[in-house]
């Protein structure tokens, strides 16, 4: 099967720009994450989807980052304004269901976000 | 709240030597366990998981982990390794309550294998 697509693999641009990342996960699944990974740390979650609806967005800077999954199939996370500390990989991960609990999460290859 | 502490950022290891990749976890609750790998410029793929059950988990690759629940640990290893495993290894875990799949990980351990 395929996995989960993302666009662009990579990214520059100066603060303060806007930059948009889309993500498609994997058919049939339902759930869908966004994480952000800074050079040399672990993944922290972002926002969770459960088909179009917000589960847990407890750690997105909602000032700066926005989210969305229209029709509860792929997604787009939106940053704007940048800063020098968005600068990350930014995973998608979706999952098959959410209330079974140990579900494998896939991740996709990231976009490598560098902010000037 | 759950936290994942991984003891080693890097472990440099000779081919065909044994490996073993430390992981410490706190929390207030029943936790699943994970080991994840990352390729270089790759997202991340699931190594092996703990729900329940044996402690002794058998991953892909030949890898295998051991959840100890008096220690909080959950240490990955792998008998012989190779070249190709040189990676990135985060551990993670989830609480174990319906309706949560949150994942925390761990910062991360780069192995490096030297022919």
């Amino acid at each position: 099967e395929a996995g989960v697509a993302q666009s662009p693999r990579y990214k520059i641009i100066e603060k303060r720009q806007s930059v948009a990342f889309w993500c498609n996960p994997i058919s049939g699944h339902a759930t869908l994450y966004w994480y952000q990974q800074i050079l040399g740390q672990g993944p922290k979650l972002l926002i969770q989807f459960q088909n179009n609806g917000v589960v847990d967005d407890s750690q997105l800077p909602k000032d700066r980052f926005s989210a969305e999954r229209l029709k509860g199939v792929d997604s787009t996370l939106k940053i704007q304004p940048a800063k020098l500390e968005d600068s990350a990989v930014y995973l998608c991960a979706s999952s098959l269901l959410r209330y079974v609990g140990g579900t494998e999460q896939f991740f996709g290859p990231g976009t490598r976000l560098t902010v000037l | 709240a759950q936290s994942v502490t991984q003891l080693d950022s890097q472990v440099p290891v000779f081919e065909e030597a044994p490996v073993e990749l430390r992981c410490n976890y706190s929390s207030s609750v029943s936790v699943y366990l994970f080991w994840y790998v990352q390729y270089p410029n790759q997202g991340l793929q699931l190594l092996l998981k703990y729900l329940s059950g044996s402690t002794l988990v058998k991953g892909i690759n030949g890898f295998e982990a051991e959840f100890n629940k008096s220690q909080t640990s959950f240490h990955l290893r792998k008998p012989s390794v190779h070249i190709s495993d040189t990676a990135e290894y985060f551990c993670a875990v989830s609480p174990s309550i319906q309706g949560a799949q949150k994942l925390v990980f761990g910062q991360g351990t780069r192995l490096t294998i030297n022919p």
